[in-house]
């Protein structure tokens, strides 16, 4: 693998249900992303981790929970969501917080 | 903070004629600049980046784009298309002395017709 991977590619979950979304980054990085793509509006930044360290949180709801155990690794965790949340989430990486940032081909979640 | 502007929602050209994305943003100080190409399912890639240096930039695919200060603008330009660059194209502004807080624009849907 190569890149910025992220699995599933596709996830449908009820309101109720909790499920997580797995980036892993083949690109010896330190810093990751979550963004959130919907219709119709600008890309959003919803997360930053630097070092494993969380830099970033934009105004986030709390039914979204990341996770960076290492460098490589980032996990967004999802319970009790909206339909509103329905969305490609996109993961990127980049060396450091002045960087380019890469990313990965996203995961398109419908939430039912 | 800043913001960016993308005027144009979608474009149509035929294959072989020029293209011009325009990008303007509002920032107080001399911005990094980006712009992603995103194929329909896929994720985003980068096309070009401006920190400093020489305002005109070339990018992968045979893009380039220039930036120009006295106008706030960095549009995206290709002599040539072809009918693979048909995708959305987004600019992105960072703050200066960091990549990591990218304001992005609504895009712009480019159609390729043969």
């Amino acid at each position: 693998e190569t890149g910025v991977t992220q699995t599933p590619r596709h996830l449908v979950m009820g309101m109720t249900n909790k499920k997580s979304l797995k980036c892993e980054q083949h690109l010896g990085h330190n810093a990751m992303y979550w963004y959130k793509q919907s219709a119709k509006k600008p890309l959003e930044l919803m997360f930053v981790y630097n070092f494993k360290e969380q830099t970033e949180n934009n105004s986030v709801p709390s039914r979204f929970s990341p996770e960076c155990p290492n460098s490589s690794h980032l996990f967004l965790h999802l319970h009790t969501l909206q339909p509103e949340d329905s969305a490609l989430y996109l993961c990127a990486s980049s060396q450091d917080l002045l960087d380019t940032q890469y990313f990965g081909p996203g995961t398109r979640l419908t939430v039912l | 903070a800043q913001s960016v502007t993308q005027p144009d929602i979608h474009i149509t050209v035929s294959e072989g004629a020029s293209l011009e994305l325009r990008c303007n943003y509002s920032y107080g100080a001399t911005p990094y600049l980006f712009w992603y190409v995103q194929s329909p399912g896929q994720g985003l890639q980068l096309l070009l980046k401006y920190f400093s240096g020489d305002t005109l930039v070339q990018g992968i695919k045979g893009f380039e784009a220039e930036f120009k200060r006295s106008q706030s603008s960095f549009n995206l330009r290709k002599p040539s298309v072809h009918w693979s660059d048909a995708a959305e194209y987004f600019c992105a502004v960072g703050l200066t002395g960091t990549a990591s807080k990218l304001t992005f624009g609504t895009g712009t849907r480019l159609q390729v017709t043969l």
